[in-house]
């Protein structure tokens, strides 16, 4: 199905391991994205982008690693979770005109 | 980086009455998108707006972008259980256009 992916949608994991969401699209849009949503916060952009093999920072990236290899993947990793990284996580992809993000369905993740 | 204010955070309705959020921006914005984010679910792209003054429709939303564009309002009227949820504007990065900044985001209520 055509279509932006998340997994896994739900996710415990304990302070100090290493975790990875994946995000995968159909549409081989070029930009993609992922921001976290906390409550009070709205969605705050974690990394971005450009097209494969091309990253940058977004507004909170520190503890996050991000990888483009290939143009419909977007894995990102969380180094050495923290309990403040609890969080609910998107993934989001940009049509050609930047007209339109399409979201995943989201990935909520524990850090205990 | 990119600053934009939404207000109000929350609001609270009852059924059949009308609804308005605002989105103010410091700078003058290239467009501006509206998403909305069902309970539980994820953002989905409601509109762009382009050009200064533009208002456009669907069924009873009204989005508005501001003469100068620098802000934007979205009016639903008589406002429905179906209506429930939070609304995002999101613009451009100044600096790297396909970056979209999301607003806090203004949660709707709608009771019977």
């Amino acid at each position: 199905d055509a279509g932006i992916t998340q997994s896994p949608r739900y996710k415990i994991t304990e302070t100090g391991r290493q975790v990875t969401l994946m995000c995968h699209q159909t549409w081989s849009h070029s930009y993609m994205f992922w921001y976290r949503q906390d409550l009070g916060h709205g969605l705050r952009l974690i990394y971005y982008s450009a097209a494969a093999d091309i990253t940058d920072k977004g507004e909170v990236p520190d503890g996050y690693v991000v990888s483009r290899s290939k143009t419909e993947n977007f894995p990102l990793t969380l180094e050495s979770a923290t309990r403040s990284q609890t969080s609910v996580y998107f993934c989001a992809s940009l049509t050609p005109l930047n007209t339109e993000a399409f979201f995943g369905q989201g990935t909520r993740l524990t850090v205990v | 980086g990119q600053q934009v204010m939404q207000i109000p955070q929350y609001q609270h309705v009852q059924e059949g009455e009308d609804f308005t959020t605002y989105c103010n921006s410091s700078t003058t914005l290239s467009n501006i998108q509206w998403y909305k984010q069902r309970p539980g679910g994820h953002p989905v792209f409601l509109i762009q707006l382009v050009k200064s003054g533009e208002v456009k429709k669907q069924k009873r939303l009204t989005f508005q972008f501001g003469e100068a564009k620098k802000n934007s309002s979205l009016h639903i009227t008589a406002t429905q259980t179906t209506d429930v949820g939070t609304y995002f504007c999101a613009v451009p990065n100044t600096g790297t256009a396909s970056k979209l900044t999301f607003g806090t985001g203004t949660r709707l209520q709608v009771t019977l």
